[in-house]
């Protein structure tokens, strides 16, 4: 039931753009996306509704394919501050708050 | 601040000596939730919490214990820990259930079994 994230790391340079990919083998109700710095507790960045309904950060976009089961996270302009480990979340039902998270990807942006 | 805070942060304990971390947070959240994080193999559920009185069990329950007596607290017990328990610990709470908002997390307890 975990979700499979893709790909497992990235190396930029500073401005560039990165896409990370979740994908589940179940249908989809939410999907969070959360950043992990070394050290550090998960952060919040976004979360994506069956629906349509998005809420998250203001410099990070995402999207959420119901039908492929899919969510995709899009880092645009990255700077050295996106470096870190990016998880996804997956949510199966709105009747209860079991997440579960993939594997993560780890992004390493350089100057 | 609005936070969830764990203690202890650095934990070494001795195989079958009961533990248990705790967990408070101070944003009214109705909902709470354990995780364990191993390297390759993400962030993994415990136990979860969607009010006062209601647990149920995540992924990987066996071996710990939970309770939510009050809405603030949702301690994690390890009754008799075993080296295999030996991992970083996250507690997150979220309101509505986690359906429309995020998580936030604790600072996380590096736990060592020997």
């Amino acid at each position: 039931q975990q979700p499979v994230q893709s790909p497992q790391a990235v190396i930029l340079r500073e401005g560039e753009d990165a896409v990370i990919n979740c994908s589940s083998s179940k249908a989809l109700y939410s999907v969070h996306w959360y950043r992990q710095k070394h050290g550090e507790a998960p952060v919040f960045l976004m979360i994506l509704l069956k629906g349509g309904e998005q809420k998250g950060h203001e410099k990070i976009s995402a999207s959420f394919n119901e039908k492929k089961q899919q969510s995709s996270l899009y880092l645009t302009a990255s700077q050295l501050s996106y470096s870190g480990t990016y998880f996804c979340g997956t949510g199966f039902s709105s009747n209860t708050g079991k997440l579960i998270f993939g594997q993560g990807t780890t992004l390493q942006v350089k100057p | 601040e609005a936070q969830v805070t764990q203690n202890p942060r650095y934990l070494i304990t001795v195989t079958g000596k009961k533990l248990t971390v705790t967990c408070s947070q101070n944003m009214n959240h109705e909902y709470m939730s354990w995780y364990r994080q191993d390297p390759g193999l993400g962030l993994r559920q415990i136990y979860y919490s969607m009010n006062v009185e209601v647990t149920d069990k995540g992924d990987v329950p066996e071996g710990y214990k939970v309770s939510r007596k009050e809405k603030r607290n949702f301690p994690l017990i390890l009754e008799s820990p075993s080296p295999n328990q030996t991992s970083l610990y996250f507690c997150a709470s979220s309101l509505v259930n986690g359906r429309n908002h995020g998580y936030t997390f604790g600072s996380g307890t590096r736990l060592t079994v020997v």
